[in-house]
């Protein structure tokens, strides 16, 4: 079964850009979380998407948003990227039911310049 | 709200020496908890996990974790440690009301000396 594929893996834009991740989840899992990790503020919540509605949401900024497909997969995007924008971004897929266990991706690593 | 207290950031320790990495919560209702480990440039990949039932949950690899539901938490410990656990432990809690969101702890870098 494969795992959770969050691409591009390196993304480097310039200020005031937008930038878009997309995270595929493991197959049949309908629940998508977006994870955004830094060194100052460690790993903080930014959204859950089930069954392409937003169920959940973190303390983060109107620039950040994000999506679900009908087959699961989603993305997420930020406006008007602030150099504080750069980060860890990790995708986790859930089947559904609360509080089982989450499957991260592999992160991706966005710089702003 | 919920919050999770990883009280060392670093913890250096030799080779085949025991480890604890401790984790406190908080919550005003019943929790899950989670251990998870990231290595460089990696994701994040389970540990060991309560939900219910035996309070003292152990993983494939030689950790084990105890949750103290009176002192609100959620230890690691290992009584051997190998070069190959150095890595980023990060402690974790969901509840009912929080769907899929976890709510993660600072984190550790546990740091195995040979």
């Amino acid at each position: 079964k494969a795992g959770v594929t969050q691409t591009p893996r390196y993304l480097i834009k310039t200020r005031g850009q937008q930038v878009t991740l997309s995270c595929s989840p493991i197959s049949g899992h309908r629940s998508v979380s977006w994870y955004q990790q830094t060194p100052g503020q460690g790993l903080q919540f930014l959204f859950e998407y089930f069954s392409e509605t937003q169920r959940n949401k973190g303390n983060f900024p109107g620039r950040f948003s994000g999506r679900q497909f009908s087959n699961s997969r989603s993305e997420m995007n930020v406006s008007t990227l602030e150099l504080g924008d750069s980060a860890l971004y990790l995708c986790a897929s859930t089947p559904g039911t609360s509080n089982t266990e989450a499957f991260f991706g592999q992160g991706t690593r966005l710089t702003v310049v | 709200a919920q919050s999770v207290t990883q009280l060392d950031s670093q913890v250096p320790v030799f080779e085949e020496a025991p480890v604890e990495l401790r984790c406190n919560y908080s919550s005003s209702v019943s929790v899950y908890l989670f251990w998870y480990v990231q290595y460089p440039n990696q994701g994040l990949q389970l540990l060991l996990k309560y939900l219910s039932g035996s309070t003292l949950v152990e993983s494939i690899n030689g950790f084990e974790a105890e949750f103290n539901k009176s002192q609100t938490s959620f230890h690691l410990r290992k009584p051997s440690v190998h070069i190959s656990d150095t890595a980023e432990y990060f402690c974790a809690v969901s509840d009912n009301n929080a769907g899929n969101m976890l709510t993660f702890g600072g984190g550790t870098r546990l740091m195995v000396k040979p």
